[in-house]
């Protein structure tokens, strides 16, 4: 059974743009979360989707927005990009709702650098 | 509110070492308890958690975690250290009506000297 994919791997962009990053869940998997991973931060939630309906939303500027589809995929995307949004940006999948009920399977991440 | 203290941000251990990575956590209500481990260019990998019942837990690659309440902590230990464990771990902490998001810590760089 294929993992949970992210694409693209690797992001450069420059400040004021906006970028979109994909997740696509483990088969069967209908949850999806994001987390923002930075040296200085640590793993810091951003959102949890389940059947295309955010459940949870962490403590970001309204710039971070994500979305889920009907076949379980998920993007987020992040507008006027700042140079502090450089970071790993990591998804995760579950069968069920609730990051501490249902064991969450990582996918590799995405690397955005923001020049 | 939630959170997760890991004690020393990077440790050292000889090949053949005990590994021991501490961590401390803060919840006004039982908590579940986890541990992930993290390889360079990769995603988290769950090696065990807490839930309920036997406090010590054990999991994946020979890592084990005992859940002491009086002391808040949920320490992860392993008998003896290969080069193949060097990698970043994580303590996490989330309620039991797993509705609220994981709240991790800053994590423990674990290195392991040949």
């Amino acid at each position: 059974k294929a993992g949970v994919t992210q694409t693209p791997r690797y992001l450069i962009k420059t400040r004021g743009q906006q970028v979109t990053l994909s997740c696509s869940p483990i088969s069967g998997h209908r949850s999806v979360s994001w987390y923002q991973q930075t040296p200085g931060q640590g793993l810091q939630f951003l959102f949890e989707y389940f059947s295309e309906t955010q459940r949870n939303k962490g403590n970001f500027p309204g710039r971070f927005s994500g979305r889920q589809f009907s076949n379980s995929r998920s993007e987020m995307n992040v507008s006027t990009l700042e140079l502090g949004d450089s970071a790993l940006y990591l998804c995760a999948s579950s069968l069920t709702p609730g990051q501490g009920s249902s064991e969450q399977f990582f996918g590799p991440g995405t690397r955005l650098t923001v020049l | 509110a939630q959170s997760v203290t890991q004690l020393g941000s990077h440790v050292s251990v000889s090949e053949g070492a005990l590994v021991l990575l501490r961590c401390n956590y803060s919840s006004s209500v039982p908590p579940y308890l986890f541990w992930y481990v993290q390889y360079p260019n990769q995603g988290l990998q769950l090696l065990l958690k807490y839930t309920t019942g036997a406090t010590l837990v054990k999991g994946i690659n020979g890592f084990e975690a005992e859940f002491k309440k009086s002391e808040t902590s949920f320490h992860l230990t392993k008998p003896s250290a290969h080069m193949s464990d060097a990698a970043e771990y994580f303590c996490a902490v989330s309620d039991q009506s797993g509705n609220t998001p994981l709240v991790f810590g800053k994590g423990t760089r674990l290195s392991v000297i040949a």
